[in-house]
């Protein structure tokens, strides 16, 4: 059953916490993406990563970190930094950055308190 | 900077109608235009549009490319209350997709 798997669902935390949302894919592809959703808006893009050890800032990047040690997993960990952490994130991959649509996993839904 | 608006922002229509959503876009080194549908969660891929003019359809579902004028719309006919959901659309441009605001459709019965 080939796909992207985010977890978990629903996440809560207290502000001043750090947090670490999972995204795995066993679809091989090399490209892997984060963005953010917040209400009534489309998705920005907070990192990305083309390869394996590489990983570029998006439009939002301030107050998030990512690695990318396995080909098959980009964690995302949302800092203490983040003014505004509480939305919607997901995680979507592609085969390459050249001319390939982006499959995306289920979300994960963030409420900082 | 790439910019990608779409329009209208939401729309309410009646089953059975037909429905054009519009995206145009301003992106440095175009390679494509994408169109997605999001109902609770991941948005779903519809199409994917490289070439100017030719209309790409799926079912009900139809879109096309002007790159000329910078603009792709979206048709949907006959529609259904399970089109109802939010219509993503994004430009890519060298390494990265730039997504619009989204149109939020609802079709009711």
């Amino acid at each position: 059953d080939g796909g992207i798997t985010q977890s978990p669902k629903y996440l809560f935390r207290k502000e001043g916490q750090n947090v670490t949302l999972s995204c795995e894919q066993n679809l091989n592809h090399d490209a892997m993406y984060w963005y953010r959703q917040d209400p009534g808006q489309g998705l920005r893009l907070i990192y990305y990563s083309q390869i394996v050890n590489d990983f570029q800032k998006g439009d939002i990047a301030e107050g998030y970190s990512v690695s990318r040690e396995k080909k098959e997993s980009f964690p995302l960990t949302v800092t203490s930094a983040q003014k505004n952490p509480t939305a919607f994130y997901l995680c979507a991959s592609s085969a390459g950055t050249g001319v390939y649509e982006q499959y995306f996993g289920p979300g994960t839904r963030l409420t900082v308190t | 900077e790439d910019k990608v608006v779409q329009s209208p922002l939401s729309l309410v229509v009646h089953e059975g109608d037909t429905v054009t959503l519009n995206c145009s876009y301003e992106v440095t080194n175009f390679r494509s235009l994408l169109w997605y549908k999001q109902e609770k969660k991941a948005p779903t891929f519809l199409f994917m549009l490289t070439s100017s003019g030719i209309e790409k359809k799926s079912g009900r579902l139809s879109s096309i490319l002007d790159k000329k004028e910078l603009f792709s719309i979206l048709n949907i006919t006959a529609t259904q209350t399970g089109d109802s959901a939010v219509y993503l659309c994004a430009d890519q441009g060298a390494q990265k997709l730039v997504f619009g605001q989204g149109t939020r459709l609802t079709i009711n019965p």
